[in-house]
């Protein structure tokens, strides 16, 4: 069975500074694909980033990017530049191949991100 | 635009009634999700559908059923609402592809 894990329930970091969330997983799969998710103060879950297993590349979008480490089952989250506006709770998910066409995710029990100005 | 659409975004309902929450999406998407959120357990998948006229169940369907009326429309529904029930619901939208999920803003029911 899928299993993700977010050990670090809460971070504080100062504005403008850099911030790594930490998610390892276990998967049977050797093909499946990461996602981030940021769940606002509103309530609003926001897809923010992907990283495909069979890519190398850490995928980048934004001031987010990702350190991917297969070997590890590691997939952590880096937030550079930080802004008040990325204060959020934070969600890794996972989705192996071998769910078939249904696309189920499995997530984290996520990582509470607040930026200190 | 808003692509994923809840209603009602909250509602409060007694022991033993009916509750149907509504989603639609405008993503075009084939696969739709029903999630609940509380603390301490994170999102968990309640129903799942492929596509129009199909439901699937999910990791904690006790209690619940689903209905994918159309391509762009997703039903939760409690026949019997329970005090356990209280929480927030969310829906999502996903294509076949690469399986990132698009959520709506979610419903808080209550449940007394």
């Amino acid at each position: 069975a899928q299993k993700v894990t977010q050990t670090q329930t809460s971070i504080s970091v100062m504005e403008k500074t850099t911030v790594t969330m930490d998610c390892v997983y276990e998967t049977q799969d050797s093909s499946y694909f990461l996602f981030w998710y940021k769940q606002t103060a509103s309530g609003e879950i926001v897809f923010l980033i992907r990283q495909d297993s069979y890519k190398k590349e850490n995928a980048t979008v934004g001031h987010y990017s990702l350190n991917f480490q297969k070997p590890k089952s590691s997939i952590g989250l880096i937030i550079t530049a930080t802004q008040i506006e990325d204060s959020a709770v934070y969600f890794c998910a996972m989705r192996d191949l071998a769910t078939g066409g249904n696309n189920k995710l499995t997530f984290g029990q996520g990582t509470v991100l607040s930026v200190i100005p | 635009e808003a692509a994923v659409t809840q209603s009602p975004r909250n509602k409060v309902a007694v022991t033993g009634g009916k509750v149907t929450l509504s989603c639609n999406q405008t993503n075009n998407h084939n696969n739709m999700y029903w999630y609940r959120q509380d603390t301490g357990h994170g999102l968990r998948l309640i129903h799942y559908s492929y596509g129009a006229g199909s439901t699937e169940k999910g990791d904690i369907p006790d209690g619940y059923k689903a209905s994918r009326p159309s391509q762009e429309n997703f039903s939760l529904i409690l026949e019997l609402a329970t005090p356990s029930q209280t929480s927030v619901y969310f829906c999502a939208s996903g294509d076949w592809v690469y399986a990132e999920q698009f959520f709506g803003p979610g419903t808080r029911l209550t449940v007394l």
